[in-house]
């Protein structure tokens, strides 16, 4: 069975510092795909970045950055210098090869000027 | 181009009705997904479809839970009758053609049930 563990619920910060978000991951598979994904206060789920089991490669867009590591299977995401605009909620997800995602439980992001 | 489009956004029943949601993917997505969104937790598929096919549903509570989607395009989820459990966001997400771990699932707003 496929499992996420976001084990912060609530980070708050105050703008211009950086926060880092944790994700955990349990599966059997060899071949997967970990996202992340961003929820305003809007509600509409949006895809942040997707990696697959086999590119253990950080990457950084802009303010986001990420480090996958399998060897402690985590999958983490840091936002520098946040702004008001980063505040939501963030779900780390794994999905099979056949697409089944299995979301996190979430955590909340508060930014305050 | 439109993104995920359901409707209604906002719905509230007494426990024992009927309710009805719908969702339209994005233009050309073969794959359709339904999730199940309770607050304070990520969402929970209830379904996916390839086409018409529904190729997973193992997690649909069939008692009370029933989707279509017919010609492939578009899709209902109904709920007959709900519970006061039922209330949460249930959400609408389609994917390109071909079933693959690697594709984007691109969501809708989301339908938000309160079950009185």
């Amino acid at each position: 069975a496929q499992k996420v563990t976001q084990a912060q619920t609530e980070i708050s910060v105050v703008e211009k510092e950086d926060v880092t978000l944790d994700c955990v991951y349990e599966t059997r598979d060899t071949t997967y795909y970990l996202f992340w994904y961003k929820q305003p206060p809007s509600g509409e789920l949006v895809f942040l970045i997707r990696r697959n089991s086999f590119d253990e490669q950080n990457e950084i867009s802009g303010r986001y950055s990420w480090n996958f590591q399998k060897s402690t299977s985590s999958f983490n995401f840091t936002i520098t210098a946040s702004q008001v605009v980063d505040s939501a909620v963030y779900f780390c997800a794994l999905s099979d090869s056949w697409g089944k995602l299995q979301f996190g439980a979430g955590t909340q992001v508060v930014v305050t000027p | 181009e439109a993104g995920v489009v359901q409707s209604p956004r906002y719905k509230i029943i007494e426990k024992k009705q009927p309710v009805a949601f719908w969702c339209n993917p994005i233009s050309g997505h073969n794959t359709l997904y339904w999730y199940r969104q309770n607050l304070g937790q990520g969402p929970e598929l209830l379904i996916r479809y390839e086409n018409e096919e529904a190729v997973d549903d193992s997690q649909l509570p069939k008692d009370r839970f029933s989707a279509e989607r017919l010609k492939g395009v578009d899709s209902t989820l109904k709920i007959q009758p709900a519970e006061l459990g039922d209330s949460a966001v249930y959400l609408c997400a389609s994917s390109p053609i071909g079933t693959s771990g690697n594709n984007e699932q691109f969501f809708g707003p989301g339908t938000r049930l309160t079950v009185l």
